[in-house]
């Protein structure tokens, strides 16, 4: 069993939709999260990243960890086709240098006009 | 982009040919990773450093080496090249933030190994 699972998708979408793309994870060690938004043929850019459960808002997107359940979600709200993308969630344990980050094997989502 | 290149950007080679390929970085980051990316299995960490000549191994190491002379560069080394090592391959740097450290990719490199 993964340490993150993550539904590959694809998830289509049309415009304006909100979109929910979720992790759950195994690994009770875990007590940071980031997102990432990866282009096709791009390196992975860093989204948000929260080390707290509840939610954090930024902009249309909301991430939200609950780490009793061992679940993160990504919210986007009145979603573009400029979202469409692959979607990577990323946790690990907090540390004082290196931080070994375990990443899911991302969702693609296409937001359609 | 974090001030992160990759060279090659794309290359195609023979199995058990040696391959390497080059992460540079400009504003002299402590921590660099080497990850590779294959369908079904997201980012998997290759391996790290935290120091000039300070390495260590990731999850998927085998068949890889890696050096650090430099701060600003970290280079990957497929000895011998086999077909099982056709991926993308990213060179990600951490930056500390409020005790968390984020990282941020490179481009990226495709190896095609025929």
């Amino acid at each position: 069993q993964k340490e993150v699972e993550q539904d590959p998708g694809p998830l289509s979408v049309p415009e304006g939709a909100i979109v929910s793309l979720n992790c759950t994870y195994s690994n009770s060690a875990f007590q940071y999260f980031m997102w990432y938004r990866q282009y096709s043929r791009k390196g992975p850019e860093l989204l948000m990243y929260t080390y707290s459960s509840g939610n954090k808002e930024d902009g249309r997107f909301t991430a939200q960890v609950d780490k009793s359940s061992k679940y993160i979600s990504l919210f986007i709200r009145d979603s573009q086709p400029s979202d469409s993308a692959t979607y990577l969630c990323a946790m690990g344990p907090l540390s004082g240098g290196y931080n070994k980050l375990i990443f899911g094997a991302g969702t693609r989502l296409a937001v359609h006009p | 982009d974090a001030g992160i290149t990759q060279s090659p950007r794309h290359k195609v080679t023979e199995t058990g040919t040696p391959v390497t390929l080059r992460c540079h970085q400009t504003e002299n980051h402590r921590y660099m990773y080497w990850y590779r990316q294959d369908p079904g299995h997201g980012l998997r960490l290759i391996h790290y450093s935290y120091g000039v000549k300070d390495t260590d191994k990731g999850e998927v190491s085998d068949g890889y080496s890696v050096s650090r002379s430099k701060t600003e560069d970290f280079l990957l080394t497929l000895e011998s090249a086999t077909s099982s090592q056709t991926s993308v391959y990213f060179c990600a740097i951490s930056e500390p933030f409020g005790g968390v450290y984020e990282q941020y990719f490179g481009p990226g490199t495709r190896l095609t190994v025929t």
